[in-house]
């Protein structure tokens, strides 16, 4: 079966830096998505990785590694609007997305 | 660009009645839409993909004929849930895929049903 794996929940301090890791076994792969998603409201597109490697883009980074089946979201400098959940999502054979059930992150001041 | 809305945003309705929510993509030609359904603190489930003038597939366990889609031209897709029930609230989000895109999904807002 295919199956991601992300961590229910997370509590980082406004300034910081916090990880939030996905593991995933799909039939194929076509690349991995990171979404944020605020409570009530649709998922908003952060990252997308095909390659090995990390790609940065302001406070957000993520990073890939297909052979590990393992990819990251790096956030810096955390800001209390940061708090949201954060959605890893693979591309697998048939183009179609399959959804972790997302990382709650909890900002304290 | 890239932009997509539903409609309505929200939505109250009595048991027994149907009623239908609207995807558009404002600004692209949306190929594929998808349609997911998201119940309070737990992911993204999705219910069916459409291609623009084909029937909906729909993933298992979810009832076609309760759900229809109906995805008439490239930026319109309709999803109806008929004769609903209290258990079919939710918070329901489309999403669309244009043509040339890494695969990514643009979504909708979302609507948020409430059947009573």
């Amino acid at each position: 079966g295919q199956n991601i794996d992300q961590p229910t929940e997370m509590t980082a301090t406004e300034g910081a830096i916090v990880q939030i890791n996905c593991t995933y076994q799909t039939s194929g792969f076509n690349g991995l998505f990171w979404y944020q998603q605020h409570a009530g409201e649709a998922p908003t597109f952060l990252s997308y990785n095909v390659l090995d490697g990390l790609e940065e883009k302001g406070r957000f980074s993520s990073f890939l590694s297909r052979s590990k089946g393992y990819s990251y979201l790096l956030l810096k400098e955390l800001q209390m609007k940061d708090s949201a959940s954060y959605l890893c999502a693979v591309v697998d054979s048939n183009y179609q997305l399959i959804w972790g059930a997302g990382t709650k992150l909890i900002i304290k001041p | 660009g890239a932009v997509v809305s539903q409609h309505p945003s929200w939505v109250i309705c009595k048991s027994g009645t149907s009623v239908k929510i609207e995807c558009r993509s404002l600004d692209f030609q949306a190929t594929t839409m998808f349609w997911y359904r998201q119940f309070p603190k737990q992911s993204l489930m999705l219910m069916a993909t459409s291609n623009e003038g084909s029937k909906a597939t729909y993933e298992q366990g979810v009832e076609k004929d309760k759900f229809l889609i109906n995805h008439a031209s490239l930026t319109l897709s309709t999803l109806t849930v008929t004769s609903a029930h209290p258990e079919d609230s939710s918070f329901y989000i489309c999403s669309a895929r244009g043509t040339g895109e890494p695969y990514e999904q643009y979504f909708g807002p979302g609507t948020r049903l409430t059947v009573t």
